[in-house]
């Protein structure tokens, strides 16, 4: 079945650690987003990259990083750097710039809880 | 500055009747919307899409309607059922939704009633 997995779905992580968040998806999307999700916030983009080997700064960039080196795959670093990192985390895809499609497909996402 | 702007954080809505989300939002270069379901803990699952050429978009109990002067949209579902009772995302795209993201609204909860 095609579709876009993240793992885990529950994540803790101490104070001071680096912890990355794992995204695969199997639709052959060119594009693929991160997401976060705070209590009464919109989903606020963090990065996207639209090919493999490059990606670009969302809204929110500042203590994350990634990597793009397989189509497939788009994982997430929250490092030290980030000071509120217990959030909800969606990954998406979605086909890129071509005929105006922008339905994304989300992750069933992962709640990082910092202890 | 948020440019969608969903300004009911929730909404009750009787079974059977009709059930009415609102967006707003302030960016002129948006020309394609889109509305999510969440369920909690899950991710948004895509509902519904409208590109600004258009000014409804009708897929079963689902019609969203675009007002692009107003730079307002709506979602409506009728009848409202209990399967519908969960966060609704607005959101709004540039260029046909390029690959650069979706600006998302804060969401409304919605609450179907028995």
């Amino acid at each position: 079945d095609g579709g876009i997995t993240q793992s885990p779905k529950y994540l803790f992580r101490k104070e001071g650690q680096n912890v990355t968040l794992s995204c695969e998806q199997n639709l052959n999307h060119d594009a693929m987003y991160w997401y976060r999700q705070d209590p009464g916030q919109g989903l606020r983009l963090i990065y996207y990259s639209q090919i493999v080997n490059d990606f670009q700064k969302g809204d929110i960039a500042e203590g994350y990083s990634v990597s793009r080196e397989k189509k497939e795959s788009f994982p997430l670093t929250v490092t030290s750097a980030q000071k509120n990192p217990t959030a909800f985390y969606l990954c998406a895809s979605s086909l890129a710039r071509t005929g105006g499609l922008a339905e994304a497909f989300f992750g069933q996402g992962t709640r990082l809880t910092v202890v | 500055d948020q440019q969608v702007k969903q300004n009911s954080p929730s909404l009750s809505v009787q079974e059977g009747r009709i059930s009415i989300l609102n967006c707003d939002y302030t960016n002129s270069m948006f020309d394609y919307f889109l509305w999510y379901k969440k369920y909690p803990a899950e991710g948004p699952t895509f509902l519904i899409s409208i590109s600004s050429i258009k000014d409804k978009n009708e897929d079963g109990r689902f019609t969203v309607f675009l007002n692009k002067s107003a730079k307002h949209l709506s979602l409506h579902i009728v009848p409202s059922q209990p399967g519908d009772s969960a966060v609704y995302f607005c959101a709004a795209s540039e260029s046909g939704g390029g690959a650069d993201g979706l600006t998302f609204g804060k969401g409304t909860h919605l609450i179907i009633q028995p």
